[in-house]
């Protein structure tokens, strides 16, 4: 009964790549996060979407692309990968776009080479 | 720009006794303060969620408080146990900008 997932746990590649990284969740939220947390342990957002609309975009490099298929699914698409992104990106949904609590994912540990 | 501080960092105490973790932030327009635990490799589990109109709130050994005028909130854990070691994470939730904003954490360790 997994609420948030994503997909890979683990993600080890070399710079220049492109890869992806799944979060589904199954809590029938309307609002969904990325969220990057580095080497010091402090998490930051990344991106929101409310309804499959972005919400908020921090100031993240636009090789990185996230995607909303529908509702339960944001996706994070990263282009030519570089040292400095490496991190562990974390998912997160909650109830509505304000001020309910955040459900979160298990993370992805991402290491470029 | 909201800044969340958290102290101690890190905290070692034998089990049983009863800690207190601090946060602090600068900007008091909040909508609500929120603390989490995250477990090594894990992902973060909210804890504790409270109103900017509230002053407290208490789950099992765990009270938080809130002082949004002075820009203030505690974590008070009753009785430690070694399985509450893990790093407490606070975070408030801006009227401005929408978004969560979190301290660095502190990483707990109780001894048995």
């Amino acid at each position: 009964d997994t609420a948030v997932s994503q997909t890979p746990k683990y993600l080890v590649t070399q710079m220049g790549n492109d890869k992806s990284i799944k979060c589904e969740q199954n809590l029938g939220h309307d609002t969904m996060y990325w969220y990057k947390q580095d080497s010091k342990k402090f998490l930051k957002i990344m991106f929101s979407y409310n309804n499959k609309e972005l919400i908020i975009n921090e100031t993240v490099p636009n090789r990185f692309s996230p995607k909303s298929p529908d509702k339960a699914h944001l996706n994070l698409h990263i282009n030519s990968l570089e040292l400095g992104d490496s991190a562990v990106y974390f998912c997160a949904s909650s109830p509505r776009t304000s001020t309910d609590t955040q459900y979160f994912g298990p993370g992805t540990r991402l290491t470029v080479l | 720009k909201q800044e969340v501080t958290q102290i101690p960092a890190a905290l070692s105490v034998p089990e049983g006794e009863n800690l207190v973790l601090n946060c602090s932030f600068t900007d008091s327009a909040i909508y609500n303060l929120q603390w989490f635990r995250q477990d090594p490799g894990k992902g973060l589990t909210s804890l504790l969620l409270i109103q900017s109109s509230q002053r407290e709130q208490t789950s099992g050994r765990l009270n938080a408080s809130l002082d949004k005028s002075s820009g203030r909130s505690t974590l008070y854990i009753a009785a430690s146990q070694p399985g509450d070691s893990a790093t407490y994470l606070c975070a408030v939730w801006e009227t401005s900008g929408s978004r969560l904003t979190f301290g660095e954490g502190t990483q707990l360790t109780v001894n048995p």
